[in-house]
């Protein structure tokens, strides 16, 4: 069984487009979280989620809305995509341990 | 600001042999994890090692064991018997303890390789 899935694994997509990336834990995690990593490896954290509630919004374009349906799920929509937001987007989740423990991650590549 | 230093962008070494991935980083909490991360090609982000700063013994798992030096904030990752398998990047994580704060701070990733 995946611990934390992604969906899709690869986005190619144009400029302008919305998009969104889905994620799930079946750990029983509280917290949830996304990363972008950019063609350097340099991970960033982008936004996290503690029990379905946004603790963590990191200086991140409007233009990227997450949402947490219930404490298992964390999506993010990706509006008016630009060049700039090619990366590949992970998504986490951490218990009591507090390590993360992360997804495949999701390649997106704007055109 | 909390920042994770790794000053080696690659690094190489011989099958079997040992090798140290230095990390170091800036903060003024008292009591916080450190983890070292790896990112074979495959892109998974795999935990490696953590360790608690309020635990003074090293943690250890397999070929894989940290020095973590507290008081210089010095959190090295030492890989003894080094495998082709090894071959991946590896990032150092931070993370406070402070009630109600989860960021993790990642350092800007070391790419080893090893050699056969």
């Amino acid at each position: 069984d995946t611990a934390v899935s992604q969906t899709p694994k690869y986005l190619v997509t144009q400029m302008g487009n919305d998009k969104s990336i889905k994620c799930e834990q079946n750990l029983g995690h509280d917290t949830m979280y996304w990363y972008k990593q950019d063609s350097k490896k340099f991970l960033k954290i982008m936004f996290s989620y503690n029990n379905k509630e946004l603790i963590i919004n990191e200086t991140v374009p409007n233009r990227f809305s997450p949402k947490s349906p219930d404490k298992a799920h964390l999506n993010l929509h990706i509006n008016s995509l630009e060049l700039g937001d090619s990366a590949v987007y992970f998504c986490a989740s951490s218990g009591l341990e507090n390590e993360q423990f992360f997804g495949p991650g999701t390649r997106l590549t704007v055109l | 600001a909390q920042t994770v230093t790794q000053s080696q962008p690659e690094m190489s070494v011989q099958e079997a042999e040992t090798v140290t991935l230095s990390c170091t980083y800036d903060t003024s909490e008292s009591n916080y994890y450190l983890f070292w991360y790896k990112q074979p090609p495959s892109r998974q982000m795999i935990l490696v090692i953590r360790q608690e700063a309020y635990k003074q013994q090293n943690a250890t798992e397999n070929r894989f064991s940290v020095n973590f030096q507290k008081a210089a904030k010095s959190f090295s990752l030492k890989i003894s018997d080094s495998q082709l398998g090894d071959t991946a990047m590896y990032f150092c994580a931070f993370m406070p303890r402070t009630s109600g704060t989860y960021k993790y701070i990642f350092g800007t990733g070391t790419r080893l390789k090893v050699l056969a």
